[in-house]
């Protein structure tokens, strides 16, 4: 078991509304990566925040947003929602600042949404 | 951006045989290879990964290979027990400014049969 949490662990939303999912990191972690996994294949990344600032996107339009806090948690907020935004969306913490090398990512056990 | 495919998508093995998952990436700059292993419900874990200054690395009954030349790395798992039956992802990154952004292959779904 990874130290990465999330909630909730199960969402159901109508089309057009709008959702927040949360990560706790991992403990001595301050990098979070948000990523979304359809059925069936693997996890895309969204976007990463470090130090509370978004540092890299992927191919997410900008009702895609996000968060980090002092703490290092984070949040994904996904505006007018659509039935393809049906996925597990997962979070993944890393200790970030070590002169660009990549560390371990661990992930937490993701938050399945469906929108109807 | 970096491409990354994984065969084969499903595999069946016999309790205590070798398993052997194959992935290539297109990114000569991908420097970070890490190896997920998911089970239904929850999410990815990492078993292994490699860095491109090591050829092969080794831990119990799992290994990983890279060979930088022809961009391909690889998964073997030997005695396999039916517990290694899940879906594998193999991921690679480069470092920089992206802190390990990872691009995933699309899984292999291993079966061991008892």
């Amino acid at each position: 078991e990874t130290g990465v949490t999330q909630s909730p662990t199960h969402l159901i939303k109508t089309r057009g509304q709008q959702v927040t999912l949360r990560c706790s990191s991992q403990s001595g972690h301050n990098t979070v990566s948000w990523y979304q996994q359809a059925l069936g294949q693997g996890p895309q990344f969204i976007f990463q925040y470090y130090r509370e600032e978004e540092n890299g996107r992927g191919n997410f339009p900008p009702r895609f947003s996000g968060l980090q806090f002092p703490n290092y948690s984070s949040e994904l907020n996904v505006n007018a929602l659509e039935l393809d935004d049906s996925a597990l969306y997962l979070c993944a913490s890393t200790r970030g600042g070590t002169g660009g090398t990549v560390g371990e990512q661990y992930f937490g056990p993701g938050t399945r949404l469906t929108v109807t | 951006g970096e491409n990354v495919e994984q065969h084969p998508s499903t595999l069946s093995v016999q309790e205590g045989d070798s398993a052997v998952i194959k992935c290539t990436y297109s990114d000569s700059a991908s420097n970070y290879f890490p190896w997920y292993k998911q089970e239904l419900g929850k999410g990815p874990q990492l078993i292994i990964d490699i860095r491109s200054n090591v050829g092969e690395k080794k831990d119990q009954r799992i290994a990983v290979t890279l060979n930088k030349t022809a961009k391909h790395f690889s998964l073997h798992i030997t005695e396999t027990q039916p517990e290694d039956s899940a879906v594998y992802f193999c991921a690679a990154s480069r470092g920089g400014s992206t802190l390990g952004r990872l691009y995933f292959g699309r899984g292999t779904q291993l079966t061991v049969w008892p």
